[in-house]
């Protein structure tokens, strides 16, 4: 079946500092979500990519989805203590059935 | 608008007794999903009903669990008999194709449920 893995598991970052996290998914996604989980929380949605080779930014988020449409990756440039959390991607193959990658936990020093 | 409601936010059974959750989607939703999340991984999605009608269980295991979405608003789901491996949160998420081709899914708080 359709699996959805994240690297790296974890990542301790100074404030300020930038924070790359990549997905790879073992088949060809119709389009990709990515959603950030504060600790104790749920998971809020960040984007949706479609297209092939599609950046998107959000402030100080860029997102982007592979030419082949099988990876993505999210980079927080200068990273603050509110982007504390964990930050998943979610590759749906064309059903609406979304699968969840493995995420990555990111914790800000001070 | 209102948000996506579980109930309840916590529960603890011990193993072979049974439990139920609920929740209530975002009005006009018509997507909603039901995901298992073990502490330190991702969610796993369960199963996926389109207004009241299942389009995905394929993960759900059904000789212990099963769920329903009554008239497509609300949802209930249910396990009998729990083991241990099913302490987890149970999350509920809705979505709405009338934002295509977003496909943004709005989450419950989840029930944390604990077997002992």
């Amino acid at each position: 079946g359709q699996q959805v893995m994240q690297i790296p598991q974890y990542q301790h970052v100074q404030e300020g500092e930038d924070f790359t996290t990549y997905c790879n998914s073992s088949t060809t996604l119709s389009n990709i979500q990515w959603y950030k989980q504060r600790p104790g929380g749920h998971p809020v949605f960040l984007i949706q990519l479609v297209k092939s080779g599609e950046v998107k930014k959000q402030k100080r988020l860029t997102f982007q989805f592979g030419e082949a449409k099988k990876n993505s990756s999210l980079h927080i440039t200068a990273t603050q203590t509110t982007d504390v959390g964990t930050y998943f991607c979610a590759g749906d193959s064309g059903t609406y059935k979304y699968i969840f990658g493995t995420g990555t936990r990111l914790k800000v020093l001070a | 608008e209102a948000g996506v409601a579980q109930s309840p936010r916590y529960k603890i059974i011990e193993k072979r007794q049974s439990v139920a959750f609920w929740c209530n989607p975002i009005s006009g939703h018509a997507t909603l999903y039901w995901y298992q999340q073990i502490l330190g991984q991702g969610p796993k999605l369960l199963i996926q009903f389109q207004n009241n009608g299942v389009v995905d269980d394929s993960q759900l295991p059904k000789d212990r669990f099963s769920a329903e979405r009554l008239k497509g608003v609300d949802s209930t789901l249910k396990i009998q008999p729990a083991k241990l491996e099913d302490s987890a949160v149970y999350l509920c998420a809705s979505s709405s194709h009338t934002s295509y081709p977003i496909y943004e899914q709005y989450f419950g708080p989840g029930t944390r449920l604990t077997v002992t």
